[in-house]
Parts: structure tokens; sequence; C-alpha cells
């Protein structure tokens, strides 16, 4: 069964410092991990895919990265707006189509 | 860019009534998915289709059912609606046809759901 683990559960930041959230995650053959970024009562917004170890992705001021057993999403000098639950997800094929999710980090930014 | 559809938005029910959602899919996406979230909880997979046809079930109530028709939309029918129901609900849709976007599954705004 797919796991995925997600640390810290709740972070605080004041704007423009600089932080690193945690994805781990156990599947029994990888085929994406993804990120989402979710506001209150609102839907998953698609952030990034990494498909395999060593892979990078970059978005304005997000960065995610990819180990064989887990994934980094770094936010650099983050402001207000970034405020949001980030939510890290894993896709192992295998017959089951939908993702696997963690519980997320919920990520405020104080001015 | 167009995203994907959900109505209603919002919907009150009873217990033990019934409630329909739909949802409908990017355009050019082939396969759509159902998920529910709880207060405070993750997203867990209800059910897929693929090409008007089901794909794979998850941790769907028996009480629960959905569709996909010909021009892709898809609706989650549900019954004998119980308090525990509440939910937000999310469809999402993703295409096989673009392999740099293999596996991407792009979210719905969600309906939320009330069983009073």
């Amino acid at each position: 069964e797919d796991q995925v683990t997600q640390s810290p559960e709740a972070l605080r930041l004041q704007e423009g410092e600089s932080s690193s959230l945690n994805c781990s995650y156990t599947v029994s053959g990888l085929r994406g991990l993804f990120w989402y970024r979710q506001d209150p009562g609102k839907g998953p917004e698609f952030l990034f895919t990494l498909y395999s170890a060593g892979e990078e992705k970059e978005k304005e001021r997000l960065k995610a990265t990819l180990t064989k057993k887990e994934s980094f999403l770094h936010i650099t000098a983050p402001k207000p707006e970034d405020s949001a639950t980030y939510l890290c997800a894993v896709y192992s094929g295998g017959g089951a189509d939908g993702l696997t999710f963690g519980k997320g980090t919920h990520l405020i930014i104080q001015p | 860019a167009a995203g994907v559809i959900q109505s209603p938005r919002h919907l009150i029910k009873e217990k033990r009534e019934t409630a329909t959602l739909k949802c409908y899919p990017i355009p050019r996406h082939d396969t759509v998915y159902w998920y529910q979230q709880g207060p405070g909880q993750d997203p867990q997979f209800l059910i897929s289709f693929y090409e008007k046809m089901q794909s794979d079930k998850g941790s769907i109530p028996d009480r629960f059912s959905a569709q996909q028709f010909s021009d892709y939309h898809s609706e989650l029918n549900m019954s004998s609606l119980e308090l525990g129901d509440s939910a937000l609900y999310f469809c999402a849709s993703s295409t096989s046809r673009d392999p740099t976007a293999s596996y991407e599954q792009y979210f719905g705004p969600g309906t939320r759901l009330t069983v009073t």
C-alpha cells in the first residue's frame, strides 16, 4: 500500500524567510510524485510533477526536488499570498488510478 | 485555460435523501476521477472513468455510484445519505494523449455537500 508522510504539519514563517517542506513516500513503483497547493474550501491546484530521482522543477518562488525516498518543496523568500496547505501525492499505477495524498503542510507566511 | 467544472458548488440534503454531483472535465481530457475530502483530511480517491468506462474503484461506499457520459462529463450519484457523507467532493481530470503530462490530475473547485 502506498504511503505518503508530510512534515511539518504546520509551518509559520516570516515574509522573506525561506524554508522547505518534506514529503516522504513508500510506493511499490513510483510513476509520478505531485505537489498541489490548496486554499481553504477550494480544489487542489496543480504545481509540479516529478517522475524520477534527481529531477527538479521550479515555478516562481517554489522549487520541487525528488530523491528515491522523499521530495522537498523549497520556498524562497515567501510572500503572504503563498500561505496555503501544500499537498504531496504519489501515483504508482499497478491498476490503481487514484492518487495517494499526504496530510499536507499548512503554511502561514506572516507579513 | 479551461478548467474542470463542477456543479452544484454547494448542496444541502437531509439524511436518507439522494444527491447528484456533476463534473465537466477539461476539454480533450479522457479520464475523470472523484475524490472525497472530509474536514481537515486529505482527498480520498473514490472512483475513476476512462473513455466512459469505470477504470478503478477506491473507497467508494456501495450507496454511491457514478458514470461517465459520451461527452465525457461524469455524475456521482449518492443515495441514502448519512451525516458522515458531509464533505467536499472533488472531480479531477487527466489526459492519456499527452506523454509529457502523464498521470497529472487537474482538480475542479469541488462541491460542498452538507447532510443534516
